[in-house]
């Protein structure tokens, strides 16, 4: 059971907005950056936003996050066929001293 | 060009021993914090384990702490994990992944699976 918490399933039609929720507490995402990953099963996690809104080069500007108090969230704008993958958070606590990641988030496009 | 290459998995039996590498190429190795993450069949990714550029801080997560151990040397590019008393519930692909300071896990290598099975 994860200490920081995204709901395991999200879906979404093409061109439709879907945003994916990460919920933590005061020693991790209240206190420290957020960052996303994209998944696809048979491949290497990709970084899609870090400092909680920042996307690196080459991450298209649908994607966007954002962070609010102990919760973050990832937003998909413009949802396209190949999206479709696991998404997870990540933040560092600074209490228990480890770096944590949602459970994931599974995005199916319908 | 960023790369990141493990290398040392493989199946060995529960209560065993195995060493991970991962081979580092295309930037200054010893100017960042390299961690592995790990995921189980069917699971998430789990953050395992962090060492600063310098050694000065290393990091474990609880559930390898006491059995796996993370090292690098800076001179040979290279990062290590040893792992020992390994349980059924290690087995996972691992991970090994560049942070780049406040910008998150930004490197990843193409992973190397173990299994732990007897």
């Amino acid at each position: 059971q994860s200490v920081v918490t995204q709901p395991p399933s999200a879906s979404g039609t093409p061109g439709q907005r879907v945003t994916i929720s990460c919920s933590g507490s005061r020693s991790n995402i209240g206190s420290k950056t957020v960052t996303w990953y994209q998944h696809l099963p048979g491949t290497a996690p990709k970084l899609l936003i870090y400092n909680n809104n920042q996307r690196p080069s080459g991450v298209p500007d649908r994607f966007s996050g954002s962070k609010s108090g102990t919760s973050a969230s990832l937003a998909i704008s413009g949802l396209q066929f190949e999206d479709e993958a696991d998404y997870y958070c990540a933040v560092w606590d600074d209490s228990l001293k480890v770096r944590l990641f949602g459970g994931g988030t599974k995005l199916t496009v319908l | 060009e960023v790369q990141l290459v493990e290398s040392g998995g493989g199946l060995v039996k529960p209560g065993g021993c195995l060493r991970l590498s991962c081979a580092a190429s295309g930037f200054t190795f010893s100017s960042y914090t390299m961690n592995w993450v790990r995921q189980a069949p069917g699971k998430g990714l789990e953050w395992v384990s962090c060492i600063s550029g310098n050694d000065y801080y290393i990091y474990h997560a609880d559930s390898v702490k006491g059995r796996f151990t993370i090292s690098r040397e800076n001179a040979k590019n290279s990062l290590y994990l040893q792992m020992n008393s390994l349980r059924v519930e290690d087995t996972a692909v691992y991970y090994c992944v560049r942070e780049s300071s406040g910008e998150g896990f930004d490197y990843w290598g193409q992973g190397t699976l173990v299994t732990v099975s007897s």
